[in-house]
């Protein structure tokens, strides 16, 4: 993998559900891994970041998961509520720059 | 909450204009980035700042140029303004802490339409 790549591209859950989504990135140079949550009109919000592998995170109903080894992170949503709609970005950081994906898109239906 | 500032939130422009968008942050940042992101696509590196008097290029060529006269301000200028550079403009900033991670902290961004 070059580049960060995120999936789904977007999701539509049911209030209520449980959701998850992926990140995988080059697992080479790894320094840390950033997710952020990004909602329409605001600024993106830091939601974790993680460096180590095996890491976890958890805040809230919001907990991800870190494999430096295969290069990839999981984004897990418990509980999904419909002000948990919004883009959620991860980003590699080499330590000098952050590399982005494309983003999830998550919109939770009431 | 993050304390960055972008104006303007929205500009459509006619081609040919000079424009800057401004970006200010009352943070104390040493450094700070700029991205855009066209539809669809990643958040691109065009530009960071490591801080007072440094720029330097990101991966994505952009025709636009910055300055870094004063730590709290990092203003992107195009100084013709083409159909080509209508996107989305994000700027951010973090700190300089030894064995930190850099967290970047973004602003609201400018959605630059070119007509």
């Amino acid at each position: 993998i070059l580049n960060v790549e995120q999936s789904p591209q977007s999701l539509h859950v049911q209030e209520g559900d449980s959701t998850n989504f992926t990140c995988s990135f080059p697992s080479s140079n790894f320094y840390a891994l950033h997710w952020y949550r990004w909602e329409t009109a605001k600024s993106p919000e830091a939601l974790f970041v993680m460096t180590l592998n095996g890491d976890e995170k958890k805040k809230g109903r919001i907990s991800a998961t870190l494999n430096t080894k295969e290069g990839y992170s999981y984004l897990y949503i418990k509980g999904s509520q419909p002000e948990d709609s919004a883009t959620y970005l991860c980003a590699r950081n080499t330590g000098n720059q952050f590399y982005f994906g494309t983003g999830t898109s998550l919109t939770v239906i009431p | 909450e993050a304390d960055i500032y972008q104006t303007p939130r929205y500009l459509v422009i006619g081609t040919g204009k000079k424009i800057t968008l401004e970006c200010s942050q009352t943070m104390g940042h040493d450094k700070m980035y700029w991205y855009q992101q066209d539809p669809g696509m990643e958040l691109h590196l065009i530009h960071y700042s490591y801080g007072v008097n440094s720029t330097e290029k990101g991966d994505l060529s952009s025709e636009s140029t910055v300055s870094r006269i004063r730590t709290e301000h990092f203003p992107l200028t195009l100084e013709s303004a083409r159909p080509s550079h209508t996107s989305q403009y994000l700027c951010a900033s973090s700190e300089s802490v030894a064995g930190g991670y850099n967290e970047q902290f973004f602003g609201p961004g400018t959605r630059l339409t070119v007509l």
